[in-house]
């Protein structure tokens, strides 16, 4: 079955530091994949997506991401985090030419000062 | 570019009562929206799948008589909560996508929500 995993719940970064969120998927062939960023109460805001090509992806925000085949990752990093990018943080995956996506359970950041 | 509104943001109605939430791309023709429930601290879950001028595409376990979805034109999409209840309460967030059937490589952009309390 088509999957993605966020294994990190909740994770505190200082205000500064660097950040990452893992993502792993498992689809029968390679994905689309994406990440997108929540503020409490809102939608969603894409940071940046995976189609094919290079594997580091740079987003919006100072966020990138590097797609890992061979460990079936995406995971998203941000070499230093602002307490604006306190949120909630989903990784989603579909397949080509199959429109639905699939979300991960999502990982909260909090930033401390 | 690619905005999406929705509407209501927060609505509260009693039990029993219909409620109609609003998808529209602001700045773009959606000919695909899509209709996702997201509980407390959980991830989103696809509800459906809305195509401009035909009938919605349900996820399974998703009753059709229970949510219906209308997209009536390039840039609308309602969904309709019927005869609410508590368990219904939830958060719905609508997205779309620019272009026809083909254009599915395009993302998809989302509104911020609507969060429904049935009392």
């Amino acid at each position: 079955a088509q999957s993605v995993t966020q294994p990190d719940i909740h994770i505190t970064v200082s205000e500064g530091a660097s950040l990452e969120l893992r993502c792993n998927y498992s689809y029968g062939a390679t994905p689309y994949l994406f990440w997108y960023v929540q503020s409490p109460g809102q939608g969603l805001q894409l940071l940046l997506k995976y189609f094919s090509g290079d594997t580091l992806v740079q987003g919006i925000k100072g966020f990138e991401a590097e797609f890992k085949r061979s460990q079936s990752s995406f995971n998203l990093r941000k070499p230093s985090v602002h307490w604006s990018d306190a949120a909630e943080y989903f990784c989603a995956g579909r397949l080509r030419g199959n429109e639905k996506l699939t979300f991960g359970t999502g990982t909260r950041l909090t930033i401390i000062p | 570019g690619a905005v999406v509104s929705q509407h209501p943001s927060r609505v509260i109605c009693k039990s029993g009562t219909s409620v109609k939430i609003e998808c529209r791309s602001l700045d773009f023709q959606a000919t695909t929206m899509f209709w996702y429930r997201q509980f407390p601290k959980q991830s989103l879950m696809l509800m459906a799948t809305s195509n401009e001028g035909s009938k919605a595409t349900y996820e399974q376990g998703v009753e059709k008589d229970k949510f219906l979805i209308n997209h009536a034109s390039l840039t609308l999409s309602t969904l309709t909560v019927t005869s609410a209840h508590p368990e219904d309460s939830s958060f719905y967030i609508c997205s779309a996508r620019w272009g026809g059937p083909g254009a599915t490589n395009q993302p998809q952009h989302f509104g911020d929500g609507t969060r429904l309390s049935i009392l």
